[in-house]
């Protein structure tokens, strides 16, 4: 187990509606990255998160956004949903964000657009 | 064309047979990471690698900078090493990850 844990599990929603995921952290990592994990493909990176601050972001619409909190917990926030948005989002943490150190993931959060 | 290539996309294996995965990605990294997606989603890192070779247990992951390839064996396969085993490259604040490979063992 990573230490990363990611709320809630799974998720049922309709187009237009509004989400929110949460990711917690490993103890002492200060940067978070999101993604989006549609079946049967990789994942595909959303944005990151260093010290509170949007740091690096893929090619994802301004209806993505983010927060991270001084506890280095997170969120990611998808507004007008679309059916396209149905995926697995994982979240990831890390002590730094130059890639020296490694990325612990997260369960993932399965969400299902109607 | 994708910027992370796996071969093969699939596989399937025998026990006790030796594996090979490869992966070649066409931009400048600074590490390659090998994880393992079991169903239901939980991703777990393997190896990251930015030179030659790295080993743990049964699992050795290689890298090829001048030839942008990495290849992840593994010996005396298992049933439980039944997953997908996806490849993941770092440029610049991203991990651009391959579609993945999905091996099964059969006892």
């Amino acid at each position: 187990e990573t230490g990363v844990t990611q709320s809630p599990t799974h998720l049922i929603k309709t187009r237009g509606q509004q989400v929110t995921l949460r990711c917690s952290s490993q103890s002492g990592h200060n940067t978070v990255s999101w993604y989006q994990q549609a079946l049967g493909q990789g994942p595909q990176f959303i944005f990151q998160y260093y010290r509170e601050e949007e740091n690096g972001r893929g090619n994802f619409p301004p209806r993505f956004s983010g927060l991270q909190f001084p506890n280095y917990s997170s969120e990611l926030n998808v507004n007008a949903l679309e059916l396209d948005d149905s995926a697995l989002y994982l979240c990831a943490s890390s002590l730094d964000t130059g890639g020296r150190n490694e990325q612990f993931f997260g369960p993932g959060t399965r969400l299902t657009v109607l | 064309k994708n910027e992370v290539e796996q071969s093969p996309q699939n596989l399937t294996a025998q026990e006790g047979e030796f594996i090979t995965i490869n992966c070649s990605y066409s931009v400048g990294i600074s590490a390659l990471h090998w994880l393992q997606q079991h169903p239901g989603g939980g991703i777990v890192s393997l190896f990251m690698l930015s030179s030659g070779k790295k080993k743990h247990g049964r699992l050795i992951a290689t890298i090829n900078i001048q030839e942008k390839h990495s290849s992840l064996h593994i010996t005396a396969s298992h049933p439980r090493d039944s997953a997908v085993y996806i490849c993941a490259v770092r440029s610049g604040h991203k991990l651009i990850f391959g579609t993945g490979t999905r091996l099964q063992v059969f006892p």
